[in-house]
């Protein structure tokens, strides 16, 4: 089982659509989850952290679902300029850093 | 205030040479992380270092790659003899500290092997 998947799409949205996508991690002892975004080509950046208790950050809603070991991300509202792939990333515990686990991300075409 | 630094943008070899990619971290933070992104695969860590140390190369494959991120001045990731395979996006991160942080990203180098 990889350790961090996703469903890497492409979904394609309606403007103004709610989309939401999940990514399930294989680590049940990791701690930090974010989703990142990436445009195509160009780095990624942080959207998001994930807390426990889930997060809001205007159209964008996160989770954490620790007993099914899976994070997702809710967007609603959907515009264009959404369209992008967007990175589960999970971070590692406890002895060592080997840093952030990506997954291949989930690519989102919002249509016009 | 600059973000993480990275130079050059594009950087084209051809096989056997070397090649050297610079990361300049976010000021203040003093991890930095390299990432290697293959077409159509997600990133994938490489090596995870502070001022002086690498504290974690686990990604890093065993032979041609090496990283260092001296006292002053920028880490480096090097590649020795480059071959076609070689040919990636080499992203830079860096955090102020180990955990919990999240990492910023740079703009990334984009390496072509001829």
């Amino acid at each position: 089982r990889k350790e961090v998947e996703q469903d890497p799409g492409p979904f394609n949205v309606p403007e103004g659509a709610t989309v939401a996508f999940n990514c399930t991690y294989s680590n049940s002892a990791s701690q930090s989850f974010f989703w990142y975004r990436q445009d195509c080509r160009k780095e990624p950046k942080l959207l998001m952290s994930v807390y426990s208790s889930g997060n809001e950050d205007g159209r964008f809603t996160a989770q954490l679902n620790r007993a099914s070991q899976y994070i997702s991300l809710l967007i609603r509202d959907s515009k264009l300029s959404d369209s992008a792939t967007y990175l589960c990333v999970v971070e590692a515990t406890g002895g060592g850093a080997d840093g952030l686990t990506f997954g291949k991300g989930t690519h989102l075409i919002i249509q016009p | 205030n600059a973000g993480v630094m990275q130079n050059p943008r594009h950087l084209v070899r051809r096989r056997g040479q070397e090649a050297r990619l610079r990361c300049s971290p976010m000021k203040g933070h003093s991890h930095v992380y390299w990432y290697r992104q293959l077409p159509e695969e997600g990133l994938k860590f490489m090596v995870y270092l502070q001022k002086e140390n690498i504290i974690d190369e686990s990604g890093m494959p065993k032979e041609r790659f090496s990283a260092e991120f001296p006292k002053e001045g920028p880490s480096i990731l090097r590649i020795q003899q480059v071959v076609r395979g070689d040919s990636a996006a080499y992203f830079c991160a860096s955090s102020q500290q180990e955990y919990n942080q999240p990492q910023h990203f740079g703009d990334g180098t984009r390496l072509s092997i001829l």
